[in-house]
């Protein structure tokens, strides 16, 4: 069973401090990976992708992707209250299929 | 504005009872999925259409039966629902990346909130 991992929550953050989402994930030859932010009550919006060992930066978001280590983590840097959402990871395993996970419920205290 | 519509927002049904979700995209995507999102177990997948004239389970596809209408329309129907089908129901659509074998990040409707009383 392919699965991927997310710590639920919730992480608290004062603002303007860095948020660090993490994300562990299970099949080794997956090559695209999501995060998407899901505020309460709304649908999954797509944030950032990435697909290459590294860091991709985005404005204040950074996706850092290691596959060695089966791990894809978020950071939000400057945080502000209105980034309080649901952070969901997802992965495609090849083809047309991509998998989330339960998602981490982000808090950024004023 | 460009993006995926789903109808109906919300829809309380008797159990045994029958419905067909409505989604349509108009951002030219060959590929769209419907979802099922419930408390503490994440986004799974239900069905999904690769391209127009193409349909395949997911996870979860048991009690589901979904038609590809158009390259636009991707309907989801519950032929007789079940009290285990209340959930929110996500549509959506993305592109695909051929020299990657994957598809691009999704858009999403709005959700369909169903509850089976």
């Amino acid at each position: 069973q392919k699965e991927v991992e997310q710590n639920s929550g919730p992480l608290s953050v004062p603002e303007g401090a860095i948020a660090s989402l993490n994300c562990t994930y299970s099949d080794r030859v997956s090559q695209s990976f999501f995060w998407y932010r899901q505020y309460s009550g709304k649908s999954p919006e797509l944030i950032m992708s990435i697909y290459s060992n590294g860091d991709k930066e985005d404005g204040r978001f950074t996706a850092q992707l290691n596959k060695a280590s089966q791990y894809v983590s978020l950071l939000i840097r400057d945080s502000q209250p209105s980034d309080s959402a649901t952070y969901l990871c997802a992965e495609n395993t090849g083809g047309f299929k991509t998998i989330f996970g339960a998602g981490t419920r982000l808090f950024v205290k004023a | 504005n460009a993006g995926v519509t789903q109808t109906p927002k919300f829809q309380v049904l008797k159990t045994g009872q029958s419905m067909t979700l409505q989604c349509a995209q108009d951002m030219n995507h060959n590929s769209m999925y419907w979802y099922r999102q419930d408390p503490g177990m994440g986004l799974r997948l239900i069905y999904y259409s690769a391209s127009e004239g193409t349909t395949d389970k997911g996870e979860v596809p048991n009690g589901y039966n979904v038609s590809r209408l158009n390259k636009r329309e991707f309907s989801l129907r519950l032929e007789s629902a079940a009290p285990s089908q209340t959930s929110v129901y996500f549509c959506a659509s993305s592109g695909y990346q051929a020299d990657r074998r994957s598809n691009y990040g999704y858009t999403f409707g709005s959700g369909t909130r169903l509850t089976v009383v």
